[in-house]
């Protein structure tokens, strides 16, 4: 059974620093694996998509590796802002047939001005 | 344009109330899925539709009941629930079922049973 851990549960930190978001996943038999931003009260906004045979994305800011064999992908924040204050959620795609998503708890992360 | 809409934004109403939630996506997407979210917990999958039709319940009680009138839309139909039922309901859509296409999620509909 495929069971995914974000760690840290919470980040605080300055504006400006890099920070690194960490998620793992018991299954490497994944189809691919997708990070999402959660504002309060609001619904997911897909951040980054990998798919199984990539080993990283880029968008602006942001940049997610991804370690099949370890079970291991990380969501980097360049220069953060406080307008990034969020949770993020990373999520793995294991089913070739139901594009079933399986959540991590997330990270709850601020960024102090 | 990557958008699912859903609505109603807000719903309250009693254990005994019939309510629908309303999802809509026009990105010729063929695959739809609801999910159930809880204070400060992850989104659950609670139901899929691929190519209009039902192909995943997760063993969601039957005061919950899907319909898909159509491709682009995906209604939830909402009998007798309970005050634990009270969550977000997220929808999402993806371009087609199965494991590598991109989900892309609504802005969920926030429902207090009660």
């Amino acid at each position: 059974k495929q069971e995914v851990t974000q760690i840290p549960a919470a980040l605080s930190v300055p504006e400006g620093e890099n920070l690194v978001l960490n998620c793992s996943f018991t299954d490497s038999a994944i189809y691919n694996l997708q990070w999402f931003r959660q504002d309060p009260g609001k619904g997911l906004t897909s951040l980054l998509l990998i798919q199984s045979s990539q080993r990283e994305q880029t968008s602006g800011r942001l940049n997610a590796s991804l370690d099949k064999s370890s079970g291991r992908s990380t969501l980097y924040i360049a220069a953060s802002q406080p307008g990034d204050s969020a949770t993020y959620l990373c999520a793995v795609s294991s089913s070739s047939n139901t594009g079933k998503l399986i959540f991590g708890q997330g990270t709850t992360l601020q960024v102090k001005p | 344009d990557t958008e699912v809409t859903q609505t109603p934004k807000h719903l309250v109403m009693g254990m005994t109330n019939k309510k629908s939630l309303k999802c809509e996506q026009h990105m010729g997407h063929r695959a739809m899925y609801w999910y159930k979210q809880k204070a400060k917990k992850p989104p659950e999958l609670m139901f899929v539709y691929s190519y209009e039709k039902l192909s995943i319940n997760e063993s969601v009680p039957s005061r919950f009941s899907p319909e898909c009138p159509n491709s682009s839309l995906l209604n939830l139909h909402l009998h007798a629930l309970q005050p634990e039922d009270s969550a977000l309901y997220l929808c999402a859509s993806s371009q087609g079922p199965g494991g590598p296409w991109e989900q892309y999620f609504g802005p969920g509909t926030r429902l207090t049973v009660t």
